[in-house]
């Protein structure tokens, strides 16, 4: 099975509008760490976000938000006011056990914002 | 503060050949990663240093891949020979070993561009 599963190959967005890119995670370790990461066209990968297992609150940073939830095992990304430098491959990624540092990376969301 | 280089940015080569990629992380951080990112996935880990020393090289297809970090600083990967699944990105990173609350943050180069033809 896939340890994360992002199924939407592509969005396009409205300039400033929210967008929610969906992750969904498979692990039977009871800590574990989710990321977002964003790649832009020039190819080096950035971090977002940041959601461990065992926080009782939703991760925030800036405009990103991430809306865990821990029973249904999804992790999705909420972008608010999106911008069109927000234009780019987004990833998902789960780290499992307590310490380790190995990311297991989803397929991606290509998502483009339209002025 | 300078990001993570590497060099070369693309390189084509024949199967069969043989190539090598450069990372240089930024200064200070004793561990390193290096990924491969086949088109249309995400990175998957080949093998990651602690300072000169190997912590997960699971994922690297050590009958064609190998890898060295020397000085702890700058690291090498090889492919020898390759073949044409080997297209792919390769991207390095590194990391300050500074747990922020849960994870160590990962700090990623621009990635080398391979295609074997």
């Amino acid at each position: 099975a896939q340890k994360i599963t992002q199924t939407q190959p592509g969005m396009f967005v409205q300039e400033k509008e929210a967008v929610t890119l969906d992750c969904t995670y498979d692990t039977s370790d009871p800590s574990y760490g989710l990321f977002w990461y964003k790649q832009p066209s020039s190819g080096e990968m950035i971090f977002l976000i940041y959601q461990g297992s065992y926080d009782q609150q939703n991760a925030t940073e800036g405009r990103y938000s991430l809306n865990f939830q821990k029973a249904r095992k999804s992790a999705n990304l909420v972008i608010s006011a999106s911008q069109l430098g927000d234009s780019a491959m987004y990833f998902c990624a789960m780290r499992e056990g307590s310490g380790n540092e190995k990311l297991t990376f989803g397929t991606g969301t290509r998502l483009t914002i339209i002025p | 503060e300078a990001g993570v280089a590497q060099s070369p940015r693309y390189k084509i080569i024949e199967k069969r050949q043989s190539v090598a990629f450069w990372c240089n992380p930024i200064s200070g951080h004793a561990t390193l990663y290096w990924y491969q990112q086949i088109l249309g996935q995400g990175p998957k880990l080949l093998i990651q240093f602690q300072n000169n020393g190997v912590v997960d090289d699971s994922q690297l297809p050590k009958d064609r891949f190998s890898a060295e970090r020397l000085k702890g600083v700058d690291s090498t990967l090889k492919i020898q020979p390759a073949k044409l699944e080997d297209s792919a990105v390769y991207l390095c990173a590194s990391s300050p070993r500074f747990w922020r609350g849960g994870f160590y943050e990962q700090f990623f180069g621009p990635g080398t561009r391979l295609t074997v033809l």
